[in-house]
């Protein structure tokens, strides 16, 4: 299994709703990353789990919440968004470590949950 | 900080023809991996090649290869043969050895493959 697979594709949220946003991959990587991408823009890294723990939180508001349960999951869990938190939100896993990195070492994306904020 | 810039935000080439995408970035260190991604409308970021910095052999794969030039800090995308399905944006980039699992991308390159 070489995916990282993502749901929903899309969601529709009111300001108010609490949601979560799923993502999965089973190729053994112990690192997984959330990114959140605005139109015709290059990804913006949000946050880095490594080996199950939080590393990287690129200041981003507690209206986002990451979990990450065990080494094959990461969630998002959303509550009390804005309309401009709409964006496309991709999620990503890759190997930890130089040591860890073979020759197809890369970060491999999902396609990604299209989130609209109204 | 790492920075990666792409100097052509469109570009656009005949189907069959061969096309380079620019991409320059900014460290001060000697070893980092850099990378090239499409995305297409699917949205799905793809992994289109890497390059290992203490490597001097340039990276290829099929009909995508680069050319990368590490004392002037350059990592060009050349595509041979363009087909239809290269339509998409193209990221270059940037993965720190020292910073950990961090990449730093530029601001994309949005390619028009035309029939």
């Amino acid at each position: 299994d070489t995916e990282v697979t993502q749901t929903p594709k899309h969601l529709v949220m009111g300001m108010t709703n609490k949601k979560s946003l799923k993502c999965e991959q089973h190729m053994g990587h112990r690192a997984m990353y959330w990114y959140k991408q605005k139109a015709k823009k290059p990804p913006e890294l949000m946050f880095v789990y490594s080996y199950e723990k939080l590393s990287i939180n690129e200041s981003v508001p507690s209206r986002f919440s990451p979990e990450c349960p065990n080494s094959s999951l990461l969630n998002l869990h959303l509550h009390a968004l804005q309309p401009e938190d709409s964006a496309l939100y991709l999620c990503a896993s890759s190997q930890v470590g130089r040591l860890h990195r073979d020759r197809n070492y890369g970060y491999t994306f999902g396609s990604g949950t299209r989130l609209t904020v109204v | 900080a790492q920075t990666v810039t792409q100097s052509q935000p469109e570009m656009s080439v005949q189907e069959a023809e061969t096309v380079t995408l620019s991409c320059t970035y900014d460290t001060s260190e000697s070893n980092y991996y850099l990378f090239w991604y499409k995305q297409p409308p699917s949205r799905q970021m793809i992994l289109v090649i890497r390059q290992e910095a203490y490597k001097q052999q340039n990276a290829t794969e099929n009909r995508f290869s680069v050319n990368f030039q590490k004392a002037a800090k350059s990592f060009s995308l050349k595509i041979s043969d363009s087909q239809l399905g290269d339509t998409a944006m193209y990221f270059c980039a940037f993965e720190s050895n020292n910073a950990g699992n961090m990449l730093t991308f530029g601001g994309g390159t949005r390619l028009m493959v035309k029939p």
